[in-house]
């Protein structure tokens, strides 16, 4: 099955320091989902992204969709604390015919304040 | 009130046990999930339904049994729970007729001793 590489598995960062992870993909896709995990929680979702080329902001987020279509970026500007989380990528196949996603293993951030 | 709840939030239980869990969800959304969670490995999708009575397996779907009754309700069970059915268990939904996005519940943590 398709399979999704996400790094760095973890981060331990200073309070006010920009973040970024990425995700690729040895086949292509045509969607790419972005969730955090808070303790205790479900995943919530963060950035959808849907065409390559794609760069879209949510506060201080942002992500892009690769153009070559196999790989996916998050920023985080000026980390705070609450950033504390799991971070998965998840994106969805060109090929396949149902709506399955498949995620990555997530990216463990911890800020220090 | 939650899009999605999960019953119960935590359980223990037994080797051999056979134990559901149940999900309920107000979104209207014709499509659920059921996926594992376990340190590491990410999230691993079991089962999926895009509408009631319909059925598809995932990824780990040894060991585990669904049923799809109402739009609203998606049941996972384990017929005879072992030890390394421990997990996280999180349900998600998404609407086929949108941008198909996935919506989690916040999770249920499962142990088997």
């Amino acid at each position: 099955g398709q399979q999704l590489n996400q790094s760095p598995q973890s981060m331990f960062i200073q309070e006010g320091e920009d973040v970024s992870m990425n995700c690729t993909s040895s086949s292509i896709f045509n969607t790419w989902l972005w969730y955090k995990q808070e303790p205790g929680e479900g995943p919530v979702l963060l950035i959808a992204l849907y065409k390559a080329g794609e760069l879209t902001s949510n506060g201080r987020l942002t992500a892009q969709f690769g153009i070559t279509r196999k790989d996916s970026f998050l920023n985080i500007s000026a980390s705070i604390p609450s950033d504390v989380g799991i971070y998965f990528c998840a994106g969805r196949g060109m090929n396949s015919g149902y709506s399955t996603l498949t995620f990555g293993k997530g990216t463990m951030l911890l800020v220090s304040p | 009130d939650a899009d999605v709840t999960q019953t119960p939030r935590n359980r223990i239980t037994k080797t051999g046990k056979r134990i559901m869990l149940e999900c309920s969800q107000t979104k209207g959304h014709d499509r659920m999930y059921w996926y594992r969670q376990d340190p590491g490995l990410g999230l691993r999708l079991i089962y999926y339904s895009f509408d009631v009575k319909d059925i598809n397996k995932g990824e780990i779907s040894d060991g585990y049994s669904v049923s799809r009754q109402a739009q609203a309700k998606f049941s996972l069970s384990l017929e005879s729970a072992i030890p390394n059915q421990t997990a996280l268990y999180f349900c998600a939904t998404s609407d086929a007729t949108g941008a198909d996005t996935q919506y989690f519940g916040p999770g249920t943590r499962l142990t088997v001793l």
